[in-house]
C-alpha cells in the first residue's frame, strides 16, 4: 500500500524559507507520473501549490509569485517543496500527493501543519 | 485562472436519501484530446482529501458505486444515490486542465440531518 509522509518544521518565522519533504513508501516512485503539493489554511479550503512530473517539469500556482520550488529524488523515493519569503498567510496544513496526468491525486500524506509566526 | 463555483456550500441530508452537489467552471474543461479534466474529492473530518471521481465521471478505485459524476459543458454534478453516515465531510471539485494551473471549488459541507 502506497503511503506518503510529509516532514518539515512546524514553525517558521516570517521572511524565512520553508523546506518540506514527502517520503513515498510501499511503492517505487517510478510507478507514478505526477507528484503534487497542496495546502489548506486553518478552517479554509484546499489550494494547489504545484507539481513535478516524471520528466521533471514543474508547474506552480501563479498566485505564489515564483516563491515555490519543487524537486524529486527518485533514488530516495521522495520529493520536496521549498517556499521562500514566508508570510503569516502561508500558515496552513501542507499535503503531498501523487497523481496522474490531469489530476486524479489518489494518494495523500497525512498533512504537515506549518505555522508562520515570529 | 479558471474559477470553480460550487453549490450549495452546506448540504444537510437524511441517511438513505440522495444528494447532489454542483460545480461550475469559468472555462471549458474539455481538452482537445476529448477528456474532461474535473476531479471530485472528499475530505472527511480530520482526514486528508481522497479522490472520488476523476475525468468528470470515472469512479476512483475503492469508491462505492453510490457515488457518480457527470458533466454538461461547464457544469458538473456529483451525485450520491443514498447517503450514508460515513459520507459526511467537505466535497471539493478541482479542475485539472493541462498545462497544470489547478483550482478548487470552495467546498460543500455535507452533514447528516
Amino acid at each position: 500500500q502506497v503511503q506518503l509522509q510529509e516532514s518539515g518544521p512546524g514553525l517558521v518565522k516570517p521572511s524565512e524559507t520553508l523546506f518540506l519533504t514527502c517520503v513515498v513508501s510501499g511503492s517505487s516512485m517510478t510507478r507514478v507520473s505526477h507528484w503534487g503539493w497542496f495546502r489548506q489554511p486553518p478552517g479554509r479550503g484546499l489550494e494547489w501549490i504545484g507539481l513535478i512530473n516524471y520528466p521533471g517539469t514543474t508547474f506552480h500556482n501563479p498566485s505564489l509569485k515564483g516563491r515555490v520550488t519543487i524537486s524529486k529524488d527518485m533514488s530516495k523515493n521522495q520529493f520536496s517543496l521549498t517556499m521562500t519569503s514566508l508570510i503569516v498567510a502561508d500558515t496552513a496544513t501542507y499535503y503531498c500527493a501523487t497523481g496522474a496526468y490531469g489530476g486524479k491525486f489518489d494518494h495523500w500524506g497525512q498533512g504537515a501543519l506549518v505555522t508562520v509566526s515570529s | 485562472e479558471i474559477v470553480m463555483t460550487q453549490s450549495p456550500l452546506s448540504l444537510p441530508v437524511t441517511p438513505g436519501e440522495p444528494a447532489s452537489i454542483s460545480c461550475r467552471s469559468s472555462q471549458t474543461l474539455l481538452h482537445t484530446n476529448g477528456y474532461t479534466y474535473l476531479d471530485w474529492y472528499l475530505q472527511k473530518p480530520g482526514q486528508s482529501p481522497q479522490v472520488l471521481i476523476y475525468l468528470g465521471s470515472n469512479r476512483a478505485s475503492g469508491v462505492p458505486d453510490r457515488f457518480s459524476g457527470s458533466a454538461s459543458g461547464t457544469n458538473f454534478t456529483l451525485r450520491i444515490s443514498r447517503v450514508e453516515a460515513e459520507d459526511v465531510g467537505v466535497y471539493y471539485c478541482m479542475q485539472a486542465l493541462q498545462p497544470p494551473q489547478y483550482t478548487f471549488g470552495q467546498g460543500t459541507k455535507l452533514e447528516i440531518k
